[in-house]
């Protein structure tokens, strides 16, 4: 089956670099994205991936490595603001799901 | 503001209830979507439209029933519900169904208690 694997706690502390990984079990997916969910909010778009490599919005960078079946979130000069969960997701070559979504990784930012 | 509105914010049935989740979006967007956010699981797509027209049915019961009257809104109605059916839900649009490069613009959602 389809499958994404993530962490599902980190914590770390404010001004720090967290990364928060994905691994996944699929036969082919067109790209990862990742998107944030503070709590009681709407999950909202972080970033795409279409092709292996670094994808850099301003303190965020996500990563992908196909060869690898593995990508990543990273987050620089963490902000409380940050402590969220974090959902990777992929979209599948095969059938017609829009969206295949990891169990999310619940970010701690502590001062 | 994500330009997807989803009512109510919070909703308590009982099992022999008929309620409705009601969603909207401001974004001339093509596709509407379904979601279910329970704890520790991933995110389950129940329902997709897509130009008004059911595209995917996610092998969800029958007491979740999707209605589209237009492309900017979206219902699930509900009946005869199970309080394992207690969960988020989550409303969701996106330009085009093809998610490559439409990313998802999601509701609030609605928070569900079934008792």
């Amino acid at each position: 089956g389809q499958s994404l694997e993530q962490p599902s706690e980190v914590t770390a502390v404010e001004g720090a670099i967290v990364q928060i990984n994905c691994t996944y079990q699929t036969s082919g997916f067109y790209g990862l994205s990742w998107y944030q969910q503070h709590d009681g909010g709407a999950p909202t778009f972080l970033s795409y991936n279409a092709l292996d490599g670094l994808e850099e919005t301003g303190r965020f960078s996500s990563f992908l490595s196909r060869s690898d079946s593995y990508g990543y979130l990273l987050l620089q000069e963490l902000q409380m603001k940050d402590s969220a969960s974090y959902f990777c997701a992929v979209r599948l070559v095969s059938g017609n799901t829009p969206l295949v979504f990891g169990k999310g990784t619940r970010l701690s930012v502590i001062a | 503001e994500t330009g997807v509105t989803q009512t109510p914010r919070h909703l308590v049935m009982g099992m022999t209830n008929k309620k409705s989740l009601k969603c909207e979006q401001h974004l001339g967007h093509n596709a509407m979507y379904w979601y279910k956010q329970s704890a520790k699981k991933p995110l389950e797509l129940m329902f997709v439209y897509s130009l008004e027209e059911r595209v995917e049915n996610n092998s969800v019961p029958s007491r979740f029933s999707p209605e589209c009257p237009n492309s900017s809104h979206l219902f699930l109605h509900l009946h005869t519900l199970q309080p394992e059916d207690s969960a988020l839900y989550l409303c969701a649009s996106s330009q085009y169904r093809d998610t490559s490069n439409s990313p998802l613009h999601f509701g609030n959602g609605t928070r569900l208690t079934v008792t």
